[in-house]
């Protein structure tokens, strides 16, 4: 089945401790994204990624970074999180850039900072 | 820079049509979407309208481009307790990036 994973699901932590929050995609996609969801302000992307070793900042990358060593991974990573981070991340990938081309969303990872 | 703006609620009966709002600033807009989100889920792309389209119907969904006006609708048809959600408007530019909207949560009552 064609999809986009996301590992956690939820998670809760404390400020200061570095967390990775992991994503994968099993349809060969090129491009891949990250998002984050507040009430209020929709979707802003944090970072993407055309394609292996070329990652871009999206509209908010302060405090978050990215790799993409294989195609189908794009872990994101907050190495001291702060509660401004607390929120709804999601995943996304499509099979080349954003023109034209439907973004799968990943299930959505909650994350709270204390 | 670009903004993509909608309004937060619609609520709408059972049967009826909604029509979900959206404006956008980007001139250089090339592709626009709107996507749907349940609750407890991620996107789904519903449809989406190349800039120099002004209208696109898809069985129970039409979508109407004013370029002019840098504004785009999504009416849904005959609007079902499924069809609850929250509806996010979207642009693709030329750039990489995507820009998405505020979201409308649609509420549908019996």
């Amino acid at each position: 089945e064609a999809q986009v994973t996301q590992n956690p699901r939820y998670l809760i932590t404390v400020t200061g401790k570095k967390l990775t929050v992991t994503c994968s995609q099993n349809m060969n996609h090129e491009y891949m994204s990250w998002y984050r969801q507040d009430p209020g302000l929709g979707l802003r992307q944090i970072y993407y990624s055309m394609n292996v070793e070329v990652t871009d900042k999206g509209d908010v990358p302060e405090g978050y970074k990215v790799s993409r060593k294989e195609k189908r991974n794009f872990p994101l990573i907050l190495e001291s999180p702060s509660p401004n981070q607390t929120s709804l991340y999601f995943c996304a990938s499509s099979l080349f850039s954003t023109g034209g081309y439907e973004q799968y969303f990943g299930p959505g990872t909650r994350l709270t900072v204390t | 820079g670009e903004d993509v703006e909608q309004s937060l609620f619609l609520s709408v009966r059972e049967g009826d049509s909604s029509v979900i709002n959206c404006t956008y600033t980007d001139s250089s807009s090339t592709y626009l979407y709107w996507y749907k989100q349940e609750p407890g889920a991620g996107l789904q792309l519903l449809t989406y309208i190349f800039s120099n389209m002004d209208m696109k119907q898809d069985q129970r969904l039409t979508v109407l481009l004013n370029k002019k006006d840098k504004h785009l609708s999504l009416r849904i048809a005959d609007t079902q307790t499924g069809d609850s959600a929250i509806y996010f408007c979207a642009e693709s530019t030329n750039t990489d990036k995507l820009i998405f909207g505020t979201g409308t949560r649609l509420q549908v009552f019996p």
